[in-house]
């Protein structure tokens, strides 16, 4: 069974940095994965934020960033506001029409 | 603008069907993969089924597997989602995204506000 996981939670004060990764429990997560980063607030649908690993979805802010970083993907908030506490979530492509989710990692800003 | 708009959700007894509906609109149909993802009560989001532009090619996670079918009517631009044999754990906000893509890679780029399906054990 894959399993897809990330940090279930992370804080950060007012314009710190932090980075997400995204792991999968075989190999190593790489570009053909296609990894994706979606933001979710509560009772709200999720947002998308980065596709391809690392491109950037209209009107999403320039803080924030994704890579692969040596084996995981990776969603880095540089400079994180009071409005980024979110819980996000990675997906990766595992197989041909086949996706997973992360567990999804709470992100505090205080 | 593109706009998802889930249909269909209900709450239904444990071993039931039920069928969602999707109308989708502001885009070329036919030419966007879709999809399902749902999200029980307090948990993470699951991809649940996809289905590429032209209906042929249908995935599904394994927990739904051989009780869950996805269609669409490209006619009508919709997508459904048809439920069999639900369990309790099937309960959840089942939202439709639009598949986007960017060179040789997918993602999921548009969101619905999802319609939330209830199973009573």
């Amino acid at each position: 069974q894959t399993v897809v996981t990330q940090e279930p939670s992370f804080s950060v004060s007012p314009g710190g940095t932090v980075t997400f990764t995204c792991d999968l429990n075989f190999g190593s997560v790489s570009s053909s994965h296609f990894p994706s980063w979606y933001q979710q607030t509560p009772g709200q649908a999720p947002r998308t934020l980065i596709y391809n690993t690392n491109v950037r979805s209209s009107d999403v802010p320039l803080r924030f960033s994704g890579s692969i970083l040596g084996n995981k993907a990776a969603l880095t908030i540089t400079g994180a506001q009071s409005e980024d506490e979110s819980t996000y979530y990675c997906l990766l492509r595992v197989d041909t029409g086949v996706w997973v989710f992360g567990g999804g990692t709470k992100l505090t800003v205080l | 603008e593109v706009h998802l708009l889930e249909s269909g959700g209900v709450s239904v007894q444990s071993g039931g069907s039920l069928r969602l509906s999707c109308a989708a609109s502001g885009f070329t149909f036919t030419s966007f993969a879709m999809a399902w993802v749902r999200q029980a009560p307090g948990k993470g989001l699951e991809w649940v089924s996809s289905l590429d532009g032209d209906g042929s090619k249908q995935f599904y996670a394994d927990s739904v597997k051989g009780r869950f079918s996805i269609s669409r009517d490209n006619f009508n631009n919709k997508v459904f989602l048809e439920m069999r044999r639900l369990r309790a754990e099937d309960g959840a906000l089942y939202f439709c995204v639009k598949y986007g893509y960017s060179g040789a890679a997918m993602y999921f780029d548009q969101w619905g506000h999802g319609t939330l399906v209830t199973v009573d054990s």
